[in-house]
């Protein structure tokens, strides 16, 4: 069966890095492009980033772009969020998610349980 | 960038009532459109992509339409656990914009 688990977050300063991943399997890691979301507290869900399954296409959001980098390793079945520069505003569970159909952006039909990053001096 | 919106914000009906959500697009997505349920503390569930399509193992009380830039989710006989957050999600371009959510109590 499909299994995301992300790790990674944590409380960091504001202007600080961290690093998050995503450990995949149950699925043909390869095939598929990955996303990231997050939501931060008492609000939605808010998409951040999209990487292709092949790293050719990676896709972000506005409130990131430039500060995130999205990669992913097909080796280790792993994809990761690289967020510097962080913000008070980023405080957020993030989540990875599977995307379908492969070989495409599209819909997240499977989501990994999250974690929480936390920007605060 | 495309916007999305939904209505109502949040809405409490009965069990056994039908309930429906809207979706819109400031721009035509060409059915390229996902609704999920977001219960707290858990993790979002996939309900309907392409703007119709059920998701494997999702009771069939949920169903969604749409075309262009309106979308509907409608659950037919609301039950106590489909309490939730629903949102809906345009994959038609980037920024892969999810709309605010609707919040539905019982």
């Amino acid at each position: 069966q499909v299994q995301l688990v992300e790790s990674g977050g944590g409380v960091v300063q504001p202007g600080g890095s961290l690093r998050l991943s995503c450990a995949a399997s149950g699925f043909t890691f390869s095939n598929f492009g990955m996303h990231w979301v997050r939501q931060a507290p008492g609000k939605g869900l808010e998409w951040v980033a999209f990487i292709r399954n092949d790293d050719n296409d990676k896709l972000y959001a506005d409130s990131v772009k430039g500060r995130f980098t999205i990669s992913r390793d097909n080796s280790k079945n792993t994809l990761y969020l690289q967020m510097n520069n962080l913000r008070g505003d980023d405080t957020a569970v993030y989540f990875c998610a599977k995307g379908h159909p492969p070989y495409s952006n599209g819909w997240a039909d499977f989501w990994g349980q999250g974690t929480l990053v936390s920007v605060s001096s | 960038d495309i916007q999305m919106t939904q209505s109502p914000s949040s809405l409490s009906a009965s069990v056994g009532d039908s309930v429906t959500i809207t979706c819109r697009a400031s721009q035509g997505i060409n059915r390229f459109l996902a609704w999920y349920q977001h219960k707290p503390g858990k993790v979002p569930n996939l309900l309907i992509y392409a703007a119709s399509t059920l998701q494997s193992g999702v009771p069939s009380r949920f169903s969604g339409s749409g075309s262009g830039t309106d979308y509907t989710l409608s659950i037919s006989s609301l039950q106590p656990e489909d309490v939730a957050t629903y949102y809906c999600q345009t994959y038609s371009s980037a920024p892969f914009t999810f709309g605010p959510g609707t919040k539905v109590d019982i």
